[in-house]
């Protein structure tokens, strides 16, 4: 089975800084789906970026960029000139793209982020 | 465009109680899927749906816990009798078809049993 490992519960950045969470997972598979979704204190999940494992490419969203290091297994989330809106809990997530996988979103437990003014 | 609409919002109910959560997912999305987020457990996958049919229930925690999707644009996550223990926050989540299409989250709905 699939696990996605996020070592850091807790993390701080000064505004305007640049911020790094981390992630890694374990899986056996080599075509897969990577995501990071944010969840601010108003609950909801909200799509952040997501990686496509066969692509070597980093992707990025505007201020939120990956570092996709499909050898070992790491898949960080860089947050540049952080705002105070970015503060919020961090999921890290795995999907596998295989068939007979089905569509499971295996979540990490999340890092908090503190944005300090 | 609408989000995925979940409600209610809050939900606090006596245990023994039957609790229905409801789900209107993003129009032309063809997976529906429940979650449950808890302190203790994070997030959880409890039941998905392609083309309103059940796929993988795995995830549902006992019988007591069931979920139906009549139609392309409902789904119900049933809980009779509720316990303490099944309080937490409950998300809907619906995707399109293709590969890689991501799960768009509703706002959940947060549950307390007394």
């Amino acid at each position: 089975a699939q696990t996605v490992t996020q070592s850091q519960p807790e993390m701080s950045v000064q505004e305007a800084e640049t911020v790094t969470l981390s992630c890694t997972y374990d899986t056996s598979e080599s075509d897969y789906y990577l995501f990071w979704y944010k969840q601010p204190p108003s609950r909801q999940m909200i799509l952040v970026i997501r990686q496509e494992a066969y692509k070597q490419q980093n992707a990025t969203e505007n201020r939120f960029s990956v570092n996709f290091q499909k050898a070992a297994k790491s898949f960080s989330l860089k947050i540049s000139d952080s705002q105070l809106g970015d503060a919020a809990m961090y999921f890290c997530a795995y999907r596998s793209a295989g068939e007979s996988s089905g569509d499971k979103l295996t979540f990490g437990t999340g890092t908090r982020l503190a944005v300090r003014p | 465009d609408a989000g995925v609409i979940q409600s209610p919002r809050h939900e606090v109910t006596e245990m023994g109680q039957e609790v229905t959560l409801r789900c209107k997912p993003i129009s032309g999305h063809d997976y529906l899927f429940w979650y449950r987020q808890t302190m203790m457990r994070g997030l959880e996958l409890l039941i998905y749906f392609n083309n309103n049919v059940p796929i993988d229930d795995s995830g549902m925690p006992e019988d007591r816990f069931s979920a139906k999707m009549p139609n392309a644009s409902f789904s119900t996550l049933k809980i009779q009798p509720s316990e303490p223990r099944d309080s937490a926050v409950y998300f809907c989540a619906s995707r399109p078809q293709g590969r890689g299409q991501p799960q768009h989250f509703g706002d959940g709905t947060r549950l307390s049993i007394l």
